[in-house]
């Protein structure tokens, strides 16, 4: 199967830094999120980004489907935006069967 | 728009009960939906694909006669796992995709933690 991978896997910020998290995936895919867990568990969606480059207030982000990476990236960090965030791919023509990443698990600190 | 609920949000069970879990689709019609299992500290692992009127597809490792899933409506899977034990303690969620050919994305529920004791 599809193979995902999310780097770094933790990483520490001071408040108002920025930062650059990646997925890297095997295959072709026809879908790509990014997803932000919040401390109760829900999964927020960030980004519906199976190519290109979208951007929403602090956060950004960009595929680049035909080198199988995506990057999202976080300026001026506040501690909100700590917790878990991970990536998830769907192989095109896989059913539209999400494989999640490894997650990145990002704390900011005053 | 695009809101996914599940029931219940959290439930403690006995060893040998089962329990059911609820998924809905509030603002849009889900032919398609997904169950998804999480152990602490650890990423999402999709479990089965839920279809509506058809029979659920599922993962490879995952008993079909342990998690009965079943998707009677457009808007509504229920995933309930059979005479549960201690090692299906985890965190059930599921998602869900619009009725849309050329929509992919999926939109998540909040999760349900169980734990069985």
């Amino acid at each position: 199967g599809i193979q995902v991978e999310q780097s770094p896997p933790d990483l520490i910020l001071q408040e108002g830094a920025n930062s650059t998290l990646r997925c890297n995936f095997s295959d072709s895919v026809n879908n790509l999120q990014w997803f932000h867990q919040n401390p109760w568990g829900q999964l927020i969606n960030l980004f519906y980004i199976p190519s290109g480059t979208k951007q929403n207030g602090r956060l950004s982000a960009t595929t680049v489907a035909t080198e199988r990476y995506s990057l999202l990236y976080i300026s001026s960090s506040q501690t909100t935006d700590s917790g878990v965030y991970f990536c998830a791919v769907a192989v095109t023509g896989g059913g539209n069967k999400l494989t999640f990443g490894t997650g990145t698990q990002l704390k900011v600190e005053l | 728009g695009a809101v996914v609920s599940q029931h219940p949000s959290w439930v403690i069970c006995k060893s040998g009960t089962s329990v059911k879990i609820e998924c809905r689709s509030l603002d849009f019609q889900a032919t398609t939906m997904f169950w998804y299992r999480q152990f602490p500290k650890q990423s999402l692992m999709l479990m089965a694909t839920s279809n509506e009127g058809s029979k659920a597809t599922y993962e490879q490792g995952v008993e079909k006669d342990k998690f009965l899933i079943n998707h009677a409506s457009l808007t509504l899977s229920t995933l309930t796992v059979t005479s549960a034990h201690p090692e299906d303690s985890s965190f059930y969620i599921c998602s869900a995709r619009v009725a849309d050919r050329g929509q992919h994305e999926q939109y998540f529920g909040p999760g349900t933690r169980l734990t069985v004791t």
